[in-house]
């Protein structure tokens, strides 16, 4: 059974760079025509999705956050991971990896990580 | 940026009860792109419902989803003790993929 696992500080200093791991279980992300991607919620509020890796390297971002995220992947550790630079306390979340349900671009996320709150303060 | 809007912001029911949640959206979705998810306190959401209508594995056929255009449906058929939750609309035909505020389900 598809497993996923974030895993980072719970912790970061405003104008620092957040920092998650999604480690990837009971499935591989070599080669596997899924897409994977990062969601955040930010305490009692709604969900917000950052972005979406392809295993061959195709990557798409909300427009809102694009020039400060890079999302990558490591396929020989099976993980994938979420670099987020110049945070603020508006970056204050939980943050989500997930796997689409179906292959393509265009799925819904059917697969989650349990979630891991970071706080951004100094 | 395409906003859905979900109504109401609360529904109080009791179990047994059949809830009809909406969601509308600021322009057309494809129907192919409308997902809907549960979530509960502490948890992760669940996706239920994808392509406006197919339900994701697992998931129990009380729950249906319908709808097209700028208007779509989640109905819970007979409320069961733990559907109690919030429950948040999706499309994810536009770039970027947007959600709704979310509807929370709640014991009357």
């Amino acid at each position: 059974q598809l497993q996923l696992q974030e895993s980072g500080p719970g912790l970061v200093q405003p104008s620092e760079t957040l920092s998650l791991t999604c480690t990837v279980s009971g499935g591989s992300i070599r080669s596997s025509s899924y897409y994977w991607g990062w969601i955040r919620q930010p305490p009692g509020k709604g969900l917000e999705w950052i972005g979406t890796i392809y295993d061959g390297g195709s990557t798409y971002y909300n427009p809102s956050l694009k020039s400060r995220v890079i999302i990558s992947v490591h396929t020989s550790k099976n993980q994938f991971s979420l670099k987020l630079s110049s945070v603020t306390a508006a970056d204050t979340a939980v943050y989500f990896c997930a796997r689409h349900l179906e292959y393509g671009r265009k799925a819904a996320s059917g697969y989650w990580g349990q979630g891991t709150l970071v706080a951004v303060s100094s | 940026e395409i906003v859905l809007t979900q109504s109401p912001g609360t529904l109080s029911l009791s179990p047994g009860d059949r809830a009809t949640l909406s969601c509308r959206a600021s322009q057309s979705v494809s129907s192919t792109y409308l997902a809907w998810y549960q979530q509960k306190p502490g948890q992760a959401p669940r996706l239920l419902i994808y392509g406006a209508s197919r339900r994701a594995p697992g998931i129990p056929d009380r729950f249906s989803g319908s709808g097209s255009g700028t208007d779509f449906t989640l109905t819970i058929s007979r409320l069961e003790p733990e559907d109690f939750a919030v429950y948040y609309c999706q499309q994810y035909g536009s770039s970027p993929q947007t959600f709704g505020q979310g509807t929370k389900v709640e014991i009357k």
